[in-house]
Order: C-alpha cells, then sequence, then structure tokens
C-alpha cells in the first residue's frame, strides 16, 4: 500500500465549477502537506503550504487538512481553463524532510 | 518564488552513452537540491538527494553507479546518466530548497526530457 493515495482521474468540469481534489495518508507522522500543480511537461509548482491540521484560503483556492482522517483536500472555486492540469499532493514529516508525493489527478476545465 | 532552471529541457541520446543534466538555483543558493523521475500519467520518484560539497543521498532501489550526482557548487548541481539504455527514458526534474524560506519549500525546474534510442 502507497503511503499517499490519490484518485488519478481523470477529472473533467465545466469552467465556473467547483473542483475537490483529495488525498488520503497512512502515516500519522505527516505534519506538513502541500499541492503542487504541474501543466504539461513542466516541473511542479507550489499552490498552497499548510502544516498540521487546518483551512487555508489563497484566492480561489483553498487547502484543508483533517489529521484525525489523514485526509487532505484542495478546493478550486471558480474553475477556469487555465487550471486544468495535472495536481499532485504531497507530505513529509519534518519541515527539512523529504516529501512523499501522490500520483497526481489530472484535471480538465472546459470552457 | 525562487527560480530552478534545468539544461537541457530536451536530449536524445544512443544506447550507451552517457547524458548530463545540469540543475541550477538561479537567484538562491540552494544547500540541498533533489532529482526526481517521472513517467507518463505517474508521480514523482525521488532518486537522490544532493548536498552541497557531500556525496549524494540515493534513494533504495536507485543504482548510484549509473546515475552519477555531483553538487559542487551551491547553485549548480549535476546529474549524469552513464551508459544510458532505452528503459532510461524519461522526464527528470530537479529541485532546490530555499535555505532563506522558514517552510524549507522546494522550487522545481522545468524538467527535462531525455530520450535514449
Amino acid at each position: 500500500q502507497k503511503e499517499v493515495e490519490q484518485d488519478p482521474g481523470p477529472l473533467s468540469v465545466p469552467e465556473g465549477a467547483i473542483v475537490s481534489l483529495n488525498c488520503t495518508y497512512s502515516n500519522s507522522a505527516f505534519q506538513y502537506f502541500m499541492w503542487y500543480r504541474q501543466y504539461s511537461r513542466k516541473g511542479p509548482e507550489l499552490l498552497m503550504y499548510t502544516y498540521s491540521s487546518g483551512n487555508k484560503e489563497d484566492g480561489r483556492f483553498t487547502a484543508q487538512v483533517d489529521k484525525s482522517s489523514k485526509y487532505i483536500s484542495l478546493f478550486i472555486r471558480d474553475s477556469q481553463p487555465s487550471d486544468s492540469a495535472t495536481y499532485l499532493c504531497a507530505m513529509r514529516t519534518t519541515n527539512a524532510g523529504k516529501s512523499t508525493f501522490g500520483d497526481g489527478t489530472t484535471l480538465t476545465v472546459k470552457p | 518564488g525562487a527560480v530552478v532552471s534545468q539544461h537541457p529541457s530536451r536530449v536524445i541520446c544512443k544506447s550507451g552513452t552517457s547524458v548530463k543534466i545540469e540543475c541550477r538555483s538561479l537567484d538562491f543558493q540552494a544547500t540541498t537540491m533533489f532529482w526526481y523521475r517521472q513517467f507518463p500519467k505517474q508521480s514523482l520518484m525521488l532518486m537522490a538527494t544532493s548536498n552541497e560539497g557531500s556525496k549524494a543521498t540515493y534513494e533504495q532501489g536507485v543504482e548510484k553507479d549509473k546515475f552519477l550526482i555531483n553538487h559542487a557548487s551551491l547553485t549548480l548541481s549535476t546529474l549524469t546518466v552513464t551508459s544510458a539504455h532505452p528503459e532510461d527514458s524519461s522526464f527528470y526534474i530537479c529541485s532546490a530548497r530555499d535555505p532563506r524560506e522558514k517552510t524549507y519549500e522546494q522550487y522545481f525546474g522545468p524538467g527535462t526530457r531525455l530520450t535514449v534510442t
């Protein structure tokens, strides 16, 4: 079993929809949680960084962490075609440690 | 955010030859760099962690004699794929930690597409 599970999708939504992306994990020692966006044939870029449980909002993006359920989510409001990409969750046990990545969810937002 | 570059972006080489990929942090000094490999529609697989001035730490199952990593300066790390074979064809991505940031976040390069014929 993988330490981090992520539904690969693909997920297709109409423009303006609210998108929910999720990851589950098995290692209770994970404390730092990240979401990355990766466009085709490009390197990932950091979208959200969260420490421990709780919510964090940045513009149209909201990250949620529920450590009791070992479940993290990324919500995208008012989705745009430019949001079409692969979204990777990542997490680590210590701030300076190495990250463990999910397999990524491919999202397409149709105009 | 910090900028990381990779060169080349795409390389085609013949089986048995070696190819070098460069990773540079452009506007910060990176004491730690990471090398990843990514197969189509799959996640990032960490190959090794590279610390400036010391030997790289390889992940289990990664051949250190085949994937040579050198972190000679605070802004440059190189990955050399030696005696490349078609199964080495992949997307290689580096990342670098910006020590100025308390989050220890890593910034990724744009990746290098290696094709071995």
